[in-house]
């Protein structure tokens, strides 16, 4: 699986939208980016993966860039329980890759009131 | 939302205690995952499932084994635990509909 690079931290003021990057430029044809986040002592929750095209859903919106080789999550309107570290993890269907998850170091993203 | 339940939450225990970490989910998921997270760090996958009857070892060596003997459950148990053995154990299933893994709240274990 392509390795990620993402930035060690992050601040954001509640309200307002958090974007945070992440670099995979190794990534391959059939690799998706994948987030999840983890807050402080619970498990990893899944929040959008996407191919190629942009991606919404209710948690986020997913922009991967037309050479594939970074992507930003965007959440619109920050609030305080996004406080969190967020993954970025690019990995090929299970059909090839096995469904192994390998989280990197992540980002911690605070929101700020 | 997935429906993943992870029990106990907090365990703490002494050294050569034998013990069982639960794990069920109620989804249907044939793959199921054993993640090892100490706080701050990464996770490591430990043990993995594609359906019953099925176990592998995950990238990080455990000393912990595991079953499969129905699907909607994947029981972790540590035969003689140690202080080492300290750490959160995180559990997953997976859905095909959408190839993505759910996971489990976590349980805390502390060996003294």
């Amino acid at each position: 699986d392509a390795k990620t690079t993402q930035p060690t931290s992050m601040d954001c003021a509640e309200g307002r939208a958090a974007n945070l990057p992440c670099n995979h430029s190794t990534i391959s044809g059939n690799e998706y980016v994948y987030w999840y986040r983890q807050i402080h002592s619970q498990g990893p929750q899944y929040i959008i993966h996407g191919l190629k095209n942009n991606e919404t859903n209710e948690m986020a919106s997913l922009i991967i860039t037309e050479d594939r080789k970074s992507s930003t999550l965007i959440l619109p309107h920050a609030t305080l329980r996004d406080t969190a570290v967020y993954y970025c993890i690019v990995r090929a269907p299970f059909e090839t890759s096995g469904s192994r998850l390998t989280f990197g170091e992540g980002t911690q993203l605070t929101v700020n009131p | 939302e997935a429906d993943i339940y992870q029990t106990p939450r907090y365990l703490v225990i002494g050294t050569g205690k034998k013990i069982t970490l639960e794990c069920s989910q109620t989804m249907g998921h044939d793959k199921m995952y054993w993640y090892q997270q100490d706080p701050g760090m990464e996770l490591h996958l430990i043990h993995y499932s594609y359906g019953v009857n099925s176990t592998e070892k995950g990238d990080l060596s455990s000393e912990s084994t595991v079953s499969r003997i129905r699907t909607e459950h994947f029981p972790l148990t540590l035969e003689s635990a140690r202080p080492s053995h300290t750490s959160q154990y995180l559990c997953a299933s997976q859905s095909d509909a959408i190839d993505t893994q759910y996971f489990g709240p976590g349980t805390r274990l502390t060996v003294l």
